[in-house]
């Protein structure tokens, strides 16, 4: 089935450690991204990518990185300098449309980052 | 805008009735919204979209409605079934290229 993955579901971080979320997906979508998701909030976007080897920063990149080696990859690094890392996050893709209408974004089913 | 807040507002609907909920949206200019389901520990899972040239568009017991006049949206879910028990929340976009706006969301409870 075609779909986005990402892995693991659960994660936790000591302090000082960087640690990284996978995703990836086989829908052969161009554009990638990343949320995070706190209690009551609505999703808060981190980094996007709309095409490989480029990606931009959203509203909340500071204290994460990202790469996109890879059409179907776009991992995400929550590094030490993130202060408050504790959160649900989110990976989506969607299709760029030649017609430049917006599309809708398909995501995976999260992970669930912690701190010890 | 974005919401802030530890809870969500929550409806309450017995099985079999309709449910409708309602998402504000802060931006004039945004033409294209979409609702998500998300259920407990799971990604949001894409239920209906529009674009602002319709008002009203319908799915299987799903229907939304579009009044662009006083910027709302809503979710219309017909003989709601325990299964639909999750948090719908919305997304706005405006212009090709532009990021979504998500709002916070309603946590819809079906009672038996």
């Amino acid at each position: 089935d075609g779909g986005i993955t990402q892995s693991p579901k659960y994660l936790f971080r000591k302090e000082g450690q960087n640690v990284t979320l996978s995703c990836e997906q086989n829908l052969n979508h161009d554009a990638m991204y990343w949320y995070r998701q706190d209690p009551g909030q609505g999703l808060r976007l981190i980094y996007y990518s709309q095409i490989v080897n480029d990606f931009q920063k959203g509203d909340i990149a500071e204290g994460y990185s990202v790469s996109r080696e890879k059409k179907e990859s776009f991992p995400l690094t929550v590094t030490s300098a993130q202060k408050n890392p504790t959160a649900f996050y989110l990976c989506a893709s969607s299709i760029q449309d030649r017609g430049q209408r917006n599309q809708p974004q398909h995501f995976g089913d999260g992970t669930r980052l912690s701190i010890l | 805008g974005e919401s802030v807040g530890l809870h969500l507002p929550t409806l309450s609907v017995q099985e079999g009735d309709n449910s409708i909920i309602n998402c504000a949206y802060s931006n004039s200019a945004s033409d294209y919204f979409i609702w998500y389901k998300q259920e407990s520990g799971k990604g949001p899972q894409f239920i209906i979209d529009i674009r602002s040239n319709m008002d009203k568009r319908q799915g299987q017991r799903v229907t939304v409605l579009l009044n662009k006049t006083v910027k709302h949206l809503s979710l219309q879910i017909a003989a709601t079934q325990p299964g639909d028990s999750a948090v719908y929340f919305c997304a706005e976009n405006g212009n090709y290229g532009q990021n979504f706006v998500f709002g916070p969301g309603t946590r819809l409870s079906v009672l038996p």
